[in-house]
């Protein structure tokens, strides 16, 4: 089993960008997807995109096409969500996971003026 | 992108009972389909996944089925631990998506 752990909370502003680190440790890292997956305050699961760092080609869902940049450091074992034109309905939990299997604790993003 | 549609939104069941949660998906994804739990406050746990396949650690009277566009989720006999929401992921196809989920309240 591969531990993820993911960078701490953040508050935002509105219109700024945010980038969520999540460290993966005691297993394969390169060769799986490393998917970011988000929830808003009582909402439901939203996968935002993912990459397969060997790859390192990532896809997206189109709602966060353009906003959203997703990388990984194979070096590190370390993957990034990176998050722009923040506004107030990307508050959200915001996961990282290791093929759906093994997930990162969570990231809460705030975004208030 | 692939919609996923899952229903019910919400039922409300008893301990020892059956409960059946459906997926369908706008087109054809085979069998990429899987099925997670997750309870409050924290993160998702797999329970199925390539539509049948049950996770290592997963109590068997979780199962899945379906195939093409049209999955199920059943657990035979509702224990306490079971209430929690659940949701469907199609991973057939990039981007990869989830059903609304369903939430399993006694």
């Amino acid at each position: 089993q591969v531990q993820l752990v993911q960078s701490g909370a953040e508050v935002k502003r509105p219109g700024s960008s945010v980038k969520v680190s999540c460290k993966a440790s005691g297993g394969s890292f390169s060769s799986f997807t490393i998917s970011w997956v988000r929830q808003a305050p009582g909402q439901g699961l939203e996968w935002m995109g993912g990459i397969i760092p060997i790859f390192g080609t990532a896809y997206y869902a189109q709602k966060f096409q353009g906003r959203v940049t997703i990388t990984a450091d194979e070096s590190t074992t370390t993957a990034y969500m990176e998050l722009s034109s923040l506004r107030s309905e990307d508050t959200a939990q915001y996961y990282c996971s290791r093929d759906g299997v093994d997930w990162g604790q969570g990231t809460l993003v705030s975004v208030s003026s | 992108d692939i919609q996923m549609t899952q229903s019910p939104s919400s039922l409300s069941a008893s301990v020892g009972d059956r409960v059946t949660i459906t997926c369908r998906a706008s087109q054809d994804i085979r069998s990429g389909l899987g099925w997670f739990q997750q309870k409050p406050g924290k993160a998702p746990k797999r329970l199925i996944y390539a539509a049948s396949n049950l996770q290592s650690g997963v109590p068997s009277r979780f199962s899945g089925s379906g195939s093409g566009t049209e999955f199920t989720l059943t657990i035979s006999s509702l224990q306490p631990e079971d209430f929690a929401t659940y949701y469907c992921l199609q991973h057939n196809t990039y981007p990869l998506t989830f059903g609304g989920g369903t939430k399993v309240e006694i």
